[in-house]
Order: structure tokens, then sequence, then C-alpha cells
């Protein structure tokens, strides 16, 4: 079974400061997807990042950095600089190649950015 | 094509009604999935459609629930006897068919049973 765990529901930075959002996954399977989503109180869903397992680099997407450790099974999120509209709600997901592509998403981690 | 499409996005229903929700997905997408997503919680997967097969259904997906995708492109996702527990908002999500690419979502239907 896959299963991600996001154990911050919610998380306070200050503007124009780093911030690391964590997530940890579990699968059997060998070869899967990382994603980090954000979700406005807006309601959309928004991509930000990809990692796949068999990628030696870690993914960049301009601010967005994903610190990928397989040996602990860990997806952490980077968000350097942060801005006020950062403020949002933001899952970890995975897919894997068995289970048809579903994508499961974490609770989720929900950031503040204070002015 | 601008991205997936949902209708309506919103809906306050009476309980014990049907209701029925519609997703358009992009057109070169051959995989749609349905997810239901509560207040402060993540997506959770309800089911998901590769063309016209629908492939998979989550324990989620009681059986007052049904979901179609005729001809592989438009799907609709039903609710009979509605529950105030189906109170969520419904999220259709669709990709290709490469592993290393993002879900695109629409933008969800909101519902409420009172």
């Amino acid at each position: 079974a896959q299963k991600i765990t996001q154990t911050q529901p919610g998380m306070f930075v200050q503007e124009k400061e780093a911030v690391t959002l964590d997530c940890t996954y579990d699968t059997s399977d060998p070869s899967y997807g990382l994603f980090w989503y954000k979700q406005p109180s807006s309601g959309e869903m928004i991509f930000l990042i990809y990692q796949g397992s068999y990628d030696q680099q870690n993914a960049t997407e301009g601010r967005y950095s994903l610190n990928f450790q397989k040996a602990r099974k860990s997806a952490n999120l980077v968000i350097s600089a942060s801005q006020l509209g950062d403020s949002a709600m933001y899952f970890c997901a995975m897919r894997g190649n068995l289970g048809g592509f579903k994508t499961i998403f974490g609770a989720g981690t929900r950031l503040f950015v204070k002015a | 094509d601008t991205g997936v499409s949902q209708d309506p996005r919103h809906k306050i229903t009476k309980r014990g009604q049907n209701v029925t929700f519609r997703c358009d997905p992009i057109s070169e997408h051959n995989r749609l999935y349905w997810y239901r997503q509560t207040l402060g919680q993540g997506p959770e997967f309800l089911t998901y459609f590769q063309n016209e097969a629908q492939l998979e259904k989550s324990r989620l997906l009681s059986d007052r629930f049904s979901a179609e995708r005729p001809k592989g492109s438009f799907s609709t996702l039903e609710i009979q006897r509605t529950e105030q527990g189906d109170s969520a908002m419904y999220l259709c999500a669709t990709m290709p068919g490469r592993m290393n690419t993002e879900a695109f979502f629409g933008q969800g239907t909101r519902l409420t049973v009172v």
C-alpha cells in the first residue's frame, strides 16, 4: 500500500525567509513519482514540482526545491524567499506504476507567511 | 482547450436527493480521476478511468455513487440518496498516459447536503 505522511498541520514563516515542509512516504513500488501541490483558499490545485524516484538530482522550479532522500523515504519541499502569496495549503503526493497511476495525497500543511 | 472543466461549481441539495456532477477533461488526456476532499484534508481517491473503462473504485465509493465516462470523453459522477456526510469538494483530475507528469485538476464541485 502507498501512504503519504505530512506531520506539520500548520507552519509560520516570515516573509522573505525560507521554509521547509516535511513529507515522508511509503511504497512498495520500485518506480514512483513525488509531487507537491499548492491549494490557495480559492480551492484550485496548483502543481508545483515533481521528483522521479530514479532522478539523481533534486528537482528545482524557481523558488521551489524538493529535498529528496530516497533511503529515508522523504521528499521535503523547500520554499525560498517566502512571499505573502505563498500562504496556502500544501499537499505532498505520490504516484506509482502499480495501481493505475493514481495519485495519493497527504493531509496537507497550511503555510502562513507573515509580513 | 484550456484545462479541466467541472460543472456545477457549487451544488446545494436536500438530503435524499440525487445529484450529478460533470467533468470535461483536457482532450488528449486518456486518464480521468475523481477525488473527494473534505475541509482541511487532502483529496481522497474515489475512482479512475482509462478512456471509457472504469479500472478502479475506492472502498470510499459506496453503492450510492456511480461514475461513467462514455466514449472516453467527459465523465459524470452521480450520488444517489445524498447524505449530510457526502458534503465535500469533488475534484476531477486528468492526465496523459505518461507516469512522469502531473495530474491536472479542475476547480471542483462543492456539494452541500442540507
